[in-house]
């Protein structure tokens, strides 16, 4: 079966700081890989998604990046938290082709930048 | 444009029957889908409507109409576990999910 796994689950952050959100996928290959963000009260905000490895397409212009080292792997990083990066950070997974929609869902990692 | 709209809250007794109601607006559209999300934790999908008329599973349906841009989630025989929010999201015409706000439903005993 397949997992997905995203660390850390919280961390705070000082405005400035860097920051590195790991997720990773077992049991299935070649996955699409999404980062999202949840604000309270709004929906999910794609910031990144992946067909492939290092083939990252971004969603919203940002001070936020992302990586995809390995085929299962998937990182968001940024080098200077600013404040609005707050927020409660979902990785997501799906199949190619017509399951693209149904997405898999890690723990999520919630972010607060002081 | 991307536009889509749910209710914010909604309140049910357990037992009894909800409907949740989502519209959208798009000129590209590849399918409603209907996600759960409890408090704190991440979203899990609950069905997927391509075409228009009603999906059943188990407790929960899922209805679409194309034509009027609009979907519902209806979620029967309510437990306390089905306290949670409800999120509403079309794929567009990129293939990616736009998602609405989400609705918070409370189940009162």
């Amino acid at each position: 079966s397949q997992t997905i796994h995203q660390w850390p689950a919280t961390l705070v952050q000082p405005v400035g700081s860097p920051l590195s959100l790991e997720c990773t996928v077992e049991g299935t290959s070649n996955p699409n890989l999404y980062w999202y963000r949840q604000a309270a009260g709004r929906g999910l905000q794609l910031l990144f998604y992946s067909v492939g490895i290092g083939q990252i397409s971004s969603e919203v212009p940002q001070n936020l990046s992302a990586s995809r080292p390995q085929d299962r792997q998937f990182i968001l990083s940024s080098k200077k938290l600013l404040l609005s990066d707050s927020g409660f950070y979902l990785c997501a997974w799906s199949r190619v082709g017509v399951h693209t929609g149904e997405l898999f869902f890690g723990e999520g990692s919630r972010l607060t930048v002081l | 444009g991307q536009n889509i709209d749910q209710p914010t809250e909604m309140t049910a007794t357990e037992g009894a029957i909800v409907q949740i109601n989502c519209t959208y607006q798009t000129s590209g559209f590849n399918g409603l889908f209907w996600y759960q999300q409890h408090a704190g934790e991440a979203p899990t999908f609950l069905s997927y409507n391509v075409l228009d008329g009603l999906e059943e599973k188990g407790r929960f349906s899922s209805f679409l109409s194309r034509s009027k841009g609009y979907s519902y989630l209806l979620l029967k025989e309510l437990q306390m576990k089905d306290s949670a929010s409800y999120l509403c999201a079309y794929m567009d015409s990129n293939y990616q999910l736009i998602w609405g706000a989400g609705t918070k439903l409370i189940i009162k005993p």
